[in-house]
C-alpha cells in the first residue's frame, strides 16, 4: 500500500506570495490532518478534514486554509506569506477512530522557505 | 487546552536502555502515542497505549503510563545507533486532533 504522498518536497517563495501544498492520503483513509513543524514551536496542529469537511481547526490565522476532495486528497493554502511561515508542513492521514484510536500516518512533508 | 511536555535531549551509549519521559495535562486523553522522526522524514508511529492500561510492551519498546500523574514514558532496551532520532509523545482525546510534545532528540553514542 502506498504511503502518504506530499508534493512538492521543497518550495521557495517570497513574502506576500501564496502557496498551495498537496497531500494524497493512504488509500481508504478518510481523515487528513495538517501540521506545521518549526524548530522553535514544535509540531502545531493546523486543521483536519474528514469526508470533505473541516472537522477540527488549530489556532492559525485565516491566511491558512485547506480543503479536501471527494477522493480524500487534500490541499492547504497559505496566502500573503510571511517570513515566519517558513517551516516543514506535514500531512497525516488516518482511518476513522476505532479501538486503537487515531493512528496517524505521516508524509515526508513539504519544506517551505519564505524569503 | 491540551499540553504535552517532554525533555528536549537525551544521550545514551549503545547497548544501554533509553527512557524518554512525557507529561500531559488533558485528563480526558484517551490514547497516548509515541512517534519517531528521522532526519528528512515525517513522523512514524512507534507504539501507543490506551488510557486504561498501565504498561504495554512491544519487542524492545516498553510504554509505562501513570494516569494519576499524567506521566508517560518510553523505554528502549538495548539502544542502537539506528535509534538516534527525535521521539514525540502525543495525546488524542478528540477524534481528528492529536497534540504533540516538542520532541526529545535521542543521541546514541557508539
Amino acid at each position: 500500500k502506498a504511503g502518504v504522498t506530499q508534493t512538492p518536497r521543497y518550495l521557495i517563495k517570497t513574502r506576500g506570495q501564496q502557496v498551495t501544498l498537496s497531500c494524497s492520503p493512504i488509500s481508504g483513509h478518510r481523515s487528513v490532518s495538517w501540521y506545521q513543524q518549526t524548530p522553535g514551536q514544535g509540531l502545531q496542529f493546523l486543521f483536519e478534514y474528514f469526508s470533505e469537511t473541516q472537522r477540527n481547526k488549530g489556532n492559525f490565522p485565516g491566511r491558512f486554509s485547506g480543503r479536501q476532495f471527494s477522493n480524500s486528497r487534500s490541499e492547504m493554502n497559505v496566502s500573503t506569506l510571511e517570513l515566519g511561515d517558513s517551516a516543514l508542513y506535514l500531512c497525516a492521514s488516518s482511518l476513522v477512530v476505532g479501538p486503537e484510536g487515531e493512528k496517524l500516518f505521516f508524509g515526508s512533508g513539504t519544506q517551505l522557505s519564505v524569503l | 487546552g491540551e499540553d504535552v511536555e517532554q525533555s528536549l535531549f537525551l544521550s545514551v551509549r549503545e547497548g544501554d536502555s533509553s527512557v524518554i519521559n512525557c507529561t500531559y495535562t488533558d485528563s480526558s486523553s484517551t490514547y497516548l502515542y509515541w512517534y519517531k522522526q528521522e532526519p528528512g522524514a515525517g513522523l512514524q508511529l512507534l507504539t501507543y497505549i490506551f488510557s486504561n492500561m498501565d504498561m504495554k510492551q512491544d519487542q524492545r519498546l516498553t510504554v509505562l503510563l501513570n494516569k494519576k500523574d499524567k506521566h508517560l514514558s518510553l523505554r528502549i532496551a538495548d539502544t542502537q545507533t539506528g535509534d538516534s532520532a527525535i521521539y514525540f509523545c502525543a495525546e488524542s482525546s478528540n477524534a481528528g486532533k492529536s497534540t504533540f510534545g516538542d520532541g526529545t532528540t535521542l543521541t546514541v553514542k557508539p
